[in-house]
This record gives C-alpha cells, structure tokens and sequence, in this order.
C-alpha cells in the first residue's frame, strides 16, 4: 500500500511565524504535490515537484514555498503566515508520467492561524 | 466559468437508491477522469478511473464519459449509508489534475 504520511496534523501558529509542513511518501513516487482545501473551493494546488530539486508552481504559490531535497520527501513552507492561510493542506504523489496515475493523498494537516 | 463544474449538493437519497453525480469540465486536452470520495475530516481516495468514451463499471460504480459533452458522471447503484460523502470529480490532462469542488452524498437508512 502506498503510504503519504504528513507529520503534523493539527497546528496553530501566530500571524507571521514561519511554518514548515513535512511530507514523506514510502513508494519511491516521482511526482509529489501540495494542495489546499478551503469549503466550496474544492482543492487547489500549491506547488508540485516532479523530481528531487524540481518545483514547479501550481494555481495558487504566492506566499508558499516548497523543498524537495530527497525523492521522497516534500515539504511546504509559509513564510510569514497569515489568517488567510487557515486551511487544510494535502500532500500528494503519484509515479511519474501523464495524465493515468493515480494521486494518493496523505491524511491531511489542519492548520490555523491566529 | 470554473474549470470543473459539481453541483455541491447535498444530493440526498435512500438507501438502496441509485444515487447519480455529475461533472463537467471545461478544458479539452483533459485525457483521464477521476472519481474520489471523500469522507468527513479525512483525504480523498480513488474510486473509479475512466479513460475512453462510455461506461465502466466496478462493483457498484458506475462511471461514464462523454468527452464531446465534457461530461462524466459516476452512479453509485445500491447506495448506502456507508456511500456518505463527498465525491470529487477530476480531470487530468498532461501534469495537471484539477479538481471539482465536490458533491455531498448523503444516504438515508
């Protein structure tokens, strides 16, 4: 079974503290993705990596990060976050290629801003 | 016009009903089409995969494209209330998958 596993699962942070949200995924996929998921927006993708070192920037990147300094590993940083970022954030990976793979999404990490 | 379209319901229906959710989705070059559920608090899942025009079936689900319509639709025979959720659509092209907002099942017992 394909595992995503999202380190941090509830957090509350202060307006302008820097967050970092880690995700490993266990099956040596090359694709690995952040979204967010806000009520009545459905899921929006942040950034995406398709191999170690690589980023590419999704729908919504304005002010996230990513890092993805080994294969399996992809974290999400806010820089200076803000209520508006109140959200729950999803990793995701899938093997490498188009369209038909299949994207298996880790548990999620709720994150508020105070 | 949002890329993907789902009504948001909640769509309500009894158990043993057939319950029937819809998508359309705007961009053309899509190839592939997704079903996930997605239950209260927890991260989506795949439930079905369609790739060519027509029907595909799988236990209870049934999904169908029509990619001249940009439509899909996924019919869930047999509901129940297990079945309750969220499922979202979504079509991928290329890299980019993008997913509808969803509709709420509910199934009554």
């Amino acid at each position: 079974d394909v595992k995503v596993t999202q380190s941090s699962r509830y957090l509350v942070k202060r307006t302008g503290e820097k967050v970092f949200l880690e995700c490993v995924q266990d099956m040596d996929h090359e694709n690995m993705f952040w979204y967010r998921q806000d009520p009545g927006l459905g899921l929006r993708l942040i950034y995406f990596s398709y191999d170690v070192k690589m980023k590419e920037k999704g729908d919504i990147p304005e002010g996230y990060s990513v890092s993805r300094e080994k294969k399996e590993r992809f974290s999400l940083i806010l820089e200076s976050a803000s209520t508006n970022q109140t959200s729950m954030y999803l990793c995701a990976s899938s093997l490498r290629g188009f369209s038909g793979n299949t994207i298996y999404f880790g548990e999620g990490s709720w994150l508020t801003v105070v | 016009q949002k890329e993907v379209e789902q009504n948001s319901g909640p769509l309500s229906v009894p158990e043993g009903a057939i319950a029937s959710l819809n998508c359309t989705y705007s961009d053309r070059g899509s190839q592939s089409f997704f079903w996930y559920r997605q239950y209260s608090g927890k991260s989506p899942e795949l439930i079905m995969s369609i790739y060519s025009n027509g029907d595909k079936e799988d236990g209870r689900f049934t999904a169908q494209l029509n990619k001249a319509s940009q439509y899909v639709s996924l019919l869930i025979r047999d509901s129940q209330p297990s079945d309750s959720a969220t499922y979202l659509c979504a079509p991928t092209g290329g890299f980019k998958t993008i997913f509808g907002a969803g509709t709420r099942l509910f199934v009554k017992a």
